[in-house]
């Protein structure tokens, strides 16, 4: 059972520079997220999904798009990567039931990005 | 409304205990508590769902006090593996808003 896998596990980017961040879990969870953590500031929701084709915003959505065509798959674009971006980004997954804060999120190992 | 955790940074000695505390400016619909080890990712340690719902995990446990809108985290007879940073994360009653988490609590435990 791999839980939550995230691809790649370091990237550096230039400025401008477009690129997919990659999650998939395979634990049947319908609802899934991406969160950016930053030094001292926690963990920030980025963009949430509740199943397949429903997605919406968290707190810091600019310049960030996801898709959900699969249970399984939860991709994170960057269109135009900033310096602002340089982060460490976590996908959670959890069960959804009646409301998803009813159950534990499953992180995956984190994408460690870089912008310069 | 990111809820607010103290200690910022504890240290402590194998053996000892440690109280970690989450606050919220909003009434609450849940709490849930996370560590998280240098270089990992954050892993789920327990969930709180009704006003005065205490929790236990090995030697950790934790309350949650709707009332003052506050949930605490107790770690027991510390042991060097408890080392890293708590995270708690709220859901805010009423609200439409996702889990919020704070800015976490970093343990350290010493030999």
């Amino acid at each position: 059972n791999a839980g939550v896998t995230q691809t790649p596990k370091f990237q550096v980017l230039k400025t401008g520079q477009s690129m997919t961040l990659q999650c998939a879990q395979d634990m049947n969870h319908e609802y899934m997220s991406w969160y950016r953590q930053d030094p001292g500031m926690g963990l920030r929701l980025i963009h949430y999904s509740v199943g397949a084709g429903i997605t919406d915003q968290g707190e810091v959505p600019n310049g960030y798009n996801v898709s959900r065509s699969t249970t399984e798959d939860f991709p994170l674009r960057l269109l135009s990567a900033a310096p602002s971006q340089t982060s460490v980004y976590f996908c959670a997954s959890s069960y959804l039931g009646r409301t998803q804060f009813n159950y534990g999120y499953t992180f995956g190992s984190g994408t460690r990005l870089t912008v310069v | 409304q990111q809820p607010v955790q103290s200690p910022q940074a504890v240290i402590l000695r194998e053996g000892e205990d440690a109280v970690i505390n989450c606050s919220s400016s909003k009434a609450l619909y849940s709490v849930h508590w996370y560590r998280q080890k240098h270089g990992e990712a954050p892993v789920f340690l327990m969930i709180l769902l009704k006003g005065g719902e205490q929790k236990g995990h090995d030697k950790i446990s934790a309350s949650f006090n709707e009332k003052k809108q506050q949930s605490s985290l107790y770690l027991t007879a510390s042991q060097l593996s408890y080392s890293g940073t708590y995270f708690c994360g709220t859901k805010e009653r009423g609200s439409a808003r996702q889990l919020t988490f704070g800015s976490g609590t970093q343990l350290t435990v010493l030999p």
